[in-house]
């Protein structure tokens, strides 16, 4: 089974900031990454997949790079709608989720 | 408006079984896999199965491979997941997801609110 280890666990941050989150795979996955969000109370929502391909609806603030075992998503600008829980997943069977980064206002 | 609705999930005994289905709207579900992901409370996200367009390909997490059945219904707009020999670890908000493709590409873009499972004596 592949484990996606996601870092930091929180980031605090404030408004108009930029975001650097990352996912890190313990082994190759290709470009076969994804990342969704989840506000609370709410279901995920897909932002990013094929490591870096925007989602429809996604706002272009989001960008995703990387490739193998090493991958951001990089939120240039925070909104203060884009606070949230950040989860990684890669597509090998067993599908795994990382554990998710907490980004929080500073 | 694409809609996913999940029903079915209740408190449940150990060892009982529970049926979940989703309601499909907005889009044709010949079109697209479908899956199940779950969450335990105040936990991550949980990949628990998956089927292709047509039933060709199906997939399940370890954990819940021989007592969970995925199955779909295209006719009736709807997704299920049969699920026998509940445990206590099975306890989750279960969210039907759409994927992006016809295939399997375990990328899923459009999510249910979700239903929950509860096991407990």
């Amino acid at each position: 089974e592949i484990v996606l280890t996601q870092s930091p666990a929180t980031l605090s941050l404030s408004p108009g900031e930029r975001a650097t989150l990352s996912c890190r795979a313990s082994q190759s996955v290709s470009n076969n990454l994804a990342w969704y969000q989840q506000k609370p109370g709410q279901a995920p929502r897909l932002l990013i997949y094929d490591a870096s391909s925007r989602a429809t609806g996604a706002p272009a603030r989001f960008s995703g790079s990387g490739s193998g075992t090493d991958f951001t998503l990089t939120i240039s600008g925070l909104e203060p709608e884009d606070f949230a829980v950040y989860y990684c997943q890669q597509r090998s069977n067993p599908i795994t989720f990382g554990q998710g980064t907490r980004l929080e206002i500073k | 408006e694409v809609q996913l609705v999940e029903s079915g999930g209740v408190l449940v005994q150990p060892g009982r079984s529970l049926r979940l289905s989703c309601a499909v709207s907005g889009f044709t579900l010949d079109d697209y896999a479908m899956h199940w992901v779950r969450q335990a409370p105040g936990k991550g996200l949980e990949w628990v199965s998956g089927i292709s367009w047509k039933s060709g390909s199906i997939g399940y997490a370890d954990s819940v491979k021989g007592r969970f059945t995925i199955s779909r219904d295209n006719a009736k707009n709807s997704l299920y997941l049969q699920m026998n020999s509940l445990r206590a670890e099975d306890t989750a908000l279960y969210y039907c997801t759409k994927d992006i493709l016809i295939t399997m590409s375990y990328y899923m873009d459009v999510w249910g609110k979700g239903t929950t499972v509860t096991v407990s004596s």
